[in-house]
């Protein structure tokens, strides 16, 4: 099965609301990033985390590796944070690839 | 932040010609990846190249496709011949070190015919 699971598949919020993206992880991973593809397609780095909480701007994210999950939490959305955000991991079993998970399609609306 | 820079952003050919993708990575970084999107669904590891080697391959990296970065200039992942299915976005990726931070470039949209 997956090993990273996203969740939920779509979202959609009005302009200045917030909400919480999650990413469950199957096996032991060592670090997650977060993504953000915007509309033309590109990958927005968005963050890097081995432990722990980093925040920036209206984001913040977290992640557990213990219990194997990772969450993005985004507050007073604006219209540009609409696309589609991916959460991925390399795994521990000596590999050196991203594992993605399928995504959150967010859509803010005014 | 860095930035992974790919050539074409689109680029048609015709089934069974052969296509190579350029990707420039951050000027510093050692570790090189090409990654598969179809269709805005999810990202699918190919391959990932350090030192001039591939260090390892996905199922999804068939026997018509190649990588190399010769001589520091563009890292290239070639397909030679073509197939329908290979139409997708593919991305470049770059990092510093194993298993660090993944920097992408803004993808080459590939279409065969």
């Amino acid at each position: 099965g997956d090993q990273v699971e996203q969740s939920p598949s779509a979202l959609s919020l009005h302009e200045g609301t917030g909400s919480a993206l999650r990413c469950n992880f199957t096996t032991t991973m060592r670090a997650v990033q977060w993504f953000q593809q915007n509309s033309r397609g590109s990958l927005i780095n968005l963050f890097y985390l081995a432990s722990g909480t980093k925040e920036n701007g209206r984001l913040k994210s977290t992640f557990n590796s213990k219990e194997s999950y990772s969450t993005l939490h985004i507050r007073d959305a604006q219209l540009e944070d609409s696309g589609t955000y991916f959460c991925a991991a390399p795994n521990t079993e000596g590999a050196d690839r991203l594992t993605f998970g399928k995504g959150t399609q967010l859509i803010i609306q005014p | 932040g860095p930035k992974v820079l790919q050539i074409p952003s689109h680029q048609i050919i015709d089934m069974g010609q052969m296509v190579t993708l350029n990707c420039d990575p951050v000027s510093n970084h050692l570790y090189f990846y090409w990654y598969k999107q179809i269709l805005g669904q999810q990202m699918e590891f190919l391959v990932n190249f350090y030192n001039g080697k591939v260090m390892e391959k996905s199922k999804l990296f068939k026997d018509q496709f190649s990588v190399e970065r010769p001589d520091g200039s563009y890292f290239t992942l070639k397909i030679q011949p073509t197939a329908l299915e290979d139409s997708a976005v593919y991305f470049c990726a770059s990092s510093l070190d194993f298993y660090a931070e993944q920097f992408f470039g803004p993808g080459t949209r590939l279409t065969v015919l």
